[in-house]
């Protein structure tokens, strides 16, 4: 899997879009992007995921850039049940996820 | 089910003591993962089941770790002889045929606490 890299923590306000980055320099032409994310005291949850163009789902959106060297994850409008660890993980073929440390969100009402 | 279901959700045992840890998958879902997490930290995986193909075990840490899966269905984690620094959250998915273009369902966990 791709390596990736995430801002250890983040802190965003209610109701205001949230864009969390994350880089893949060395991620292949045929690695996908997944974010899962896992809020306190449950199991990680999909968010999204994406190869090349940006995708749109009810939880959230994935803007990947042309070179594929980074890509964020857009909450539109937070909202405290938001808050959680978010995680990028360039995904190599059907292999296992390999979780990094992510990104903790923080989200003040 | 609907989700994927482990149990016991929560295990406290003795230093020494076996244990076993169940994860029922989705229905239909060919692939199921057994990952931990130690307080504070990241998701560690351990092993992995895809359908009728040998095991990937590289996640294991020590030959105390086993797990199976009968009938591509229920897996078993079991950790022999139990020490303190297996204390952790043990937690399993699935995912659907194929896994590529499919998210992994987390359970919620089975929290053990070896005392």
């Amino acid at each position: 899997d791709a390596k990736t890299t995430q801002p250890n923590s983040m802190e965003s306000n209610e109701e205001e879009p949230v864009h969390l980055p994350c880089n893949h320099s060395t991620i292949s032409g045929t690695d996908y992007i997944h974010w899962y994310r896992q809020l306190p005291s449950q199991g990680p949850e999909y968010v999204i995921h994406g190869l090349t163009s940006n995708v749109n789902n009810r939880m959230a959106s994935l803007a990947i850039a042309e070179d594929r060297k980074s890509s964020t994850l857009i909450l539109h409008r937070a909202t405290l049940r938001d808050a959680a660890v978010y995680y990028c993980i360039g995904r190599t073929g059907a292999q296992k996820l390999v979780f990094g440390q992510g990104t903790r969100l923080t989200i003040n009402p | 089910g609907a989700g994927v279901s482990q149990s016991p959700s929560n295990k406290v045992t003795e230093k020494g003591k076996d244990v076993e840890l169940r994860c029922d998958p989705i229905s239909g879902h060919t692939a199921l993962y057994w990952y931990r997490q130690s307080l504070g930290q990241g998701l560690e995986f351990l092993i992995y089941f895809q359908g009728n193909s040998a095991p990937d075990k590289s996640g294991l840490p020590s030959d105390r770790f086993s797990a199976e899966r009968t009938g591509g269905s229920v897996s078993t984690l079991t950790i022999q002889r139990t020490q303190q620094e297996d204390s952790a959250v043990y937690l399993c998915a699935s995912s659907s045929p194929g896994g590529l273009n499919y998210g992994y369902t987390f359970g919620s966990g089975t929290r053990l606490t070896v005392v």
